[in-house]
């Protein structure tokens, strides 16, 4: 069965620094892979995705990932941390063998990620 | 707004009573998926249609609850019995399909049952 781990509960890093959440998978096959961010009590809003193609992915409000198939991860970065950017990553990888047609998918455990002043 | 909607956002129910929650989709999805979230936990997949046909559901799902999507736009998610266990944010999400992988998430519905 395919998963999804995230080693690190909390990342702390001052606003303006860069930042990386960590995201390793296991898969059979070619993954499909997904950063999603939730703000409290809020659903999951999508930020990007891998599915083929260049290992340097671009998405939402300025954050990237980087695939990387030998060490089987796909971490979340981006350049220059905002406050604002505080909040709870999901990585997430579309479930292969899935019934149906369907693409659901499996979850990490999720990283709080902290920006400070 | 044109994004997912559920509704209620939060429901509170004493044990044994039965529940009903509504996900309104992105117009034009044809895919719709549940999930439950508990606290410090990343979302489980509990059930998928595709239009009105309800083709995958997890062993999560018992048989207490149910599913329906009975026109293939809106979709119900009821929980009979309800249970201490069944605390959790239930989360709807929605997908056009064909070769669009991702998924767009509601504010989910949080429930507790006392």
């Amino acid at each position: 069965a395919q998963s999804v781990a995230q080693p690190e509960d909390q990342v702390k890093v001052a606003e303006g620094n860069p930042l990386t959440v960590k995201c390793t998978y296991s898969v059979s096959g070619n993954p499909y892979l997904f950063w999603y961010v939730q703000y409290p009590n809020r659903g999951l809003q999508f930020l990007l995705k891998y599915i083929t193609g260049d290992n340097l992915v671009k998405g939402s409000y300025g954050f990237e990932a980087e695939f990387n198939k030998s060490q089987t991860s796909f971490h979340l970065k981006k350049p220059s941390a905002l406050v604002s950017d505080s909040a709870l990553y999901f990585c997430a990888v579309r479930d292969m063998v899935s019934t149906g047609g369907g693409n659901k998918l499996t979850f990490g455990t999720g990283t709080q990620l902290k920006v400070e002043l | 707004d044109t994004g997912v909607s559920q509704n209620p956002r939060h429901k509170i129910t004493k044990r044994g009573q039965n529940v009903t929650f509504r996900c309104d989709p992105i117009s034009e999805h044809n895919r719709l998926y549940w999930y439950r979230q508990t606290l410090g936990q990343g979302p489980e997949f509990l059930t998928y249609f595709q239009n009105e046909a309800q083709l995958e559901k997890s062993r999560l799902l018992s048989d207490r609850f149910s599913a329906e999507r009975p026109k293939g736009s809106f979709s119900t998610l009821e929980i009979q019995r309800t249970e201490q266990g069944d605390s959790a944010m239930y989360l709807c999400a929605s997908s056009l399909g064909g070769r669009t992988y991702e998924q767009y998430f509601g504010p989910g519905t949080r429930l507790t049952v006392t």
